[in-house]
This record gives C-alpha cells, structure tokens and sequence, in this order.
C-alpha cells in the first residue's frame, strides 16, 4: 500500500473553505485516492474517492495533481458539523488490505 | 439497501475473561470483510481482513482471533482480554472491486 501524510490537525473558520492536503508519493497507476471522515465516537464515513481526474459530490471536492502525488480534499462552506477527523488513504481496485494513518483533525471555529 | 450491524455497543469485561465481538452485513454477497481497532485519540489499526468464508488475514499477532463462519458474519475473538485491549473497534465491508469501506457503528470495549 502506498503510505499518506496528512497533517495532524487543521482549524477552518466557519462558512469558509476547508482545504485538506494529503500527500502520496508512491502512489501507483491503479490506487485510487480515498477520503473519510470520523465524528467523535461515531464509525468513519465515506465522503469521496477518484483516480486522476479531480471529483465533486454533494458533500465534497477533490483535486488530484497531475502527477498523482498529492490530493486536496475541498469543503466549500464548511460548518460546526464538519468538525471530525479526515482520512485519506490509497486503494487499489482489487486490493484487499486497507490502511489508515492519523489522518487529520479539523476543527471549524464559529 | 446493504447494512452492517455490530454488537454490543459497548462493553466493559475484567482482564482475562474471554471476548467475542459479532459483525454481520445484509444485502450484499461476497464481502471483504475488516476488524480495526482504535485506541484513544489514534488512527484506525488494521486487525484482521477477509476475502471469503474460511480466509483470514492477520495483521496483529496478539491475543485476538478472528473468523468467518458465514459469507457476511465477521467475528472478532480472545480468549483472555489484557488491559491493553481496551479501545474502540470497528468492523467494515467493501465489495471487491474499487469501492469504499463501510464502517458500523462499533464496540466501545473497557477492560478493567
């Protein structure tokens, strides 16, 4: 599995955008890029995933870059709710062991 | 619709007494099924995964077992609890082809 690094927390005002970074450097041609989030004391949510193009959903945005090696997860008005750990994780298409870092925890200030 | 059910909700047993955890997935045949564990204010730590009834993989050579009797039962065993055991564990599905983890509710476990 190719390893992330994210920071460990972040604050985002709220109503303001909350940019996520996560780098993957050894990311491989068939690993897809995928976001969670876990609420205090609650099981982690799926929010987004994507290969090379950039992605949107209801919930969320993601950027890739073009060489793969790292990802911006966007929430474009973040509010109290969003307050949760993000993780970002690489998964191959058929791959069976998943593993998750730290990932980071956001905090939006009102 | 696909469900996940983990039971209890929470826990609390004495050091040494035995531990079976339970985790079934509804609509949905064939799963990947996974255990991590979290401790307090830590990541997610891979435990255990399965491809299929019968196949487990283990990532963490402690006092835990897991098993799959049945294609979408996933359950997570000790026969003597430690202290360290304590913590917040998680089952998970995903089919087999480029989707996401689906996580329950989870085990709040206190070993005391």
């Amino acid at each position: 599995d190719a390893k992330t690094t994210q920071p460990p927390s972040m604050d985002c005002a709220e109503g303001r955008a909350a940019n996520l970074p996560c780098n993957h450097s050894t990311i491989s041609g068939n690993e897809y890029v995928y976001w969670y989030r876990q609420i205090h004391s609650q099981g982690p949510q799926y929010i987004i995933h994507g290969l090379k193009n950039n992605e949107t959903n209801e919930m969320a945005s993601l950027i890739i870059t073009e060489d793969r090696k790292s990802s911006t997860l966007i929430l474009p008005h973040a509010t109290l709710r969003d307050t949760a750990v993000y993780y970002c994780i690489v998964q191959e298409t058929s791959g069976s062991r998943l593993t998750f870092g730290e990932g980071t925890q956001l905090t939006v200030n009102p | 619709s696909q469900t996940i059910h983990q039971w209890p909700a929470t826990l609390v047993q004495p050091v040494g007494s035995p531990l079976s955890l339970e985790c079934t997935v509804e609509g949905t045949s064939n799963p990947n099924l996974y255990w991590y564990r979290q401790a307090a204010g830590r990541g997610l730590q891979l435990l255990f995964y399965s491809v299929g009834i019968g196949q487990i993989s283990s990532e963490v050579p402690q006092n835990l077992s897991a098993s799959r009797p049945q294609d979408r039962q996933f359950i997570l065993s000790s026969k003597k609890l430690l202290l360290s055991d304590s913590g917040f564990y998680l089952c998970a599905w995903r089919t087999t082809y480029n989707s996401p983890l689906h996580f329950g509710n989870g085990t709040r476990l206190t070993v005391t």
